[in-house]
């Protein structure tokens, strides 16, 4: 199976900083469609999760953006240009190429200096 | 506005069953291919598993440690999916999400509904 390892697990940013979070999969995530099937979503305390990057780079609708994504292959990363309180979250990452079907990683719990 | 209501959590011993629904709005409910995601308590994201639209053959999959207990359907007269999960064990306790997949999985997700295996 495949296997989504984020780093960190904790990351205390100051605000108006920015943040990078990196996602490391145990096999390349090009699926044999040509497509690369890495999403990110963030998880507010006490909500639901929320999508905000799909295919790599591809932003969600609503999504501010000071949120990116990027990478190939195997790793990839979140980027946040410039930390606001109301990013404070766990942020996963996770693949959908191969089974089982879709992977997360373990969460990077993003938190405020 | 897309809208996702899951209801049907609730506290059941070791080995029971219980049926999870999750009740779609504000798009075309038919066309979705949906999955249910679930979370343990202080812990991370698991997929639980996902059936497809009718016309994609409305086939499902699971992951593998539900496989054989949980069973996936839809009634899209209802604009509902449903979980039936049987065998139930102490780890199966956590908050179930019903997420839809139209521009790729995870694109609208519920609030969740907790289930609680406990004796």
């Amino acid at each position: 199976d495949v296997v989504m390892t984020q780093s960190p697990l904790s990351l205390p940013v100051t605000l108006g900083q920015p943040a990078s979070i990196s996602c490391r999969s145990s096999q390349s995530l090009v699926h044999s469609d040509g497509n690369t099937y890495l999403s990110w979503f963030q998880q507010r305390p006490g909500q639901s999760p929320r999508r905000l990057i799909y295919e790599v780079f591809n932003r969600d609708s609503g999504v501010p953006d000071r949120f990116s994504g990027g990478g190939s292959g195997t790793d990839f990363t979140l980027r946040i240009s410039r930390v606001e309180a109301e990013d404070v979250g766990v942020y996963y990452c996770m693949q959908g190429t191969h089974w089982p079907l879709f992977t997360f990683g373990q969460g990077t719990k993003l938190e405020i200096k | 506005e897309v809208q996702l209501v899951e209801s049907g959590g609730d506290l059941v011993q070791p080995g029971g069953s219980l049926r999870l629904s999750c009740a779609g709005s504000g798009f075309i409910f038919s066309n979705a291919w949906m999955n249910w995601v679930r979370q343990a308590p202080g812990k991370g994201l698991e997929w639980v598993g996902r059936i497809k639209s009718i016309a994609d053959g409305g086939t499902t999959d699971s992951a593998e440690p539900v496989k054989g207990r949980f069973t996936f359907s839809r009634d899209d007269s209802k604009d509902t999916v449903y979980l039936q999960m049987d065998s139930l064990k102490v780890e199966d306790t956590g908050v179930y999400y019903c997420t839809s997949d139209q521009s790729g999985m995870g694109d609208y997700w519920g609030q969740g509904t907790l289930v609680t295996v406990s004796s």
